[in-house]
């Protein structure tokens, strides 16, 4: 069964850092490019950062770009997001996701981690 | 950047009725190298992750049930669930891959009538 088993999120102030990890089961990791998805309370979803197989490909959202850093360990089939200089307007459910092997959508979730920005 | 609308935003049907739900791109999702929509579509139930249920914007992933279809070609598309049921009560967003960035639709919320 493919699974996608994320940290523990929590509250982190204004400024500060906070790196998510996704531990990969159930599938060969370094076979898939990756996402970081995230989800405000009460919002949609916002594609947040893009990693292909052998990290030789990474792409951030403008609004995350400078502060945020993907990246894998395939080895350990963990995937990881480093997020600094914090703000309140990160504050959402983060996912990892699995891209399907025809790299046009995502076709496995993990379950999720709040993050949450407040002084 | 892409931008994605769609429509309506939110959706009351009763049950057994047919809902549509309408995605607009401002930009072509045809993928002129297989002549493929890279346009998908998810299903998300309150604090669960996005489901997977429709790609290149018709192809229904393995185990949805054949009462969700997608339609569509180029900038507008469609998911159809011809016979709603109770369990279908949920947010539905659709997705366009583009050079390796990818864009949702603000949602469409299915409820009951």
């Amino acid at each position: 069964e493919v699974q996608l088993v994320q940290s523990e999120g929590g509250l982190v102030h204004p400024g500060g850092s906070l790196r998510l990890s996704c531990i990969a089961s159930g599938f060969t990791l370094r076979s898939y490019n990756m996402d970081w998805v995230r989800q405000a309370p009460g919002k949609g979803l916002e594609w947040v950062s893009y990693i292909t197989r052998n990290s030789a490909g990474i792409f951030y959202a403008d609004s995350v770009r400078g502060r945020f850093t993907i990246s894998r360990d395939n080895v350990k089939n963990t995937l990881y997001l480093q997020m600094n200089s914090l703000r309140d307007d990160d504050t959402a459910v983060y996912y990892c996701a699995r891209d399907s092997e025809n790299g046009y959508a995502i076709d496995s979730w993990g379950q999720g981690t709040l993050v949450t920005v407040s002084s | 950047d892409i931008v994605m609308t769609q429509s309506p935003d939110s959706l009351p049907v009763s049950l057994g009725e047919r809902a549509t739900i309408n995605c607009k791109s401002s930009q072509s999702a045809l993928d002129r190298s297989n002549n493929k929509n890279n346009l998908s579509w998810y299903q998300q139930k309150p604090g669960q992750p996005p489901k997977l249920l429709i790609y290149w914007a018709s192809t229904r992933e393995s185990g949805v049930p054949d009462r969700f279809s997608g339609s569509g070609s180029g900038t507008d598309f469609t998911l159809t669930i011809s016979s709603l049921q109770a369990e279908d009560v949920a947010v539905y967003y659709c997705q366009q891959y583009y050079g390796s960035r990818i864009t949702f639709g603000p949602g469409t919320k299915v409820d009951l009538k």
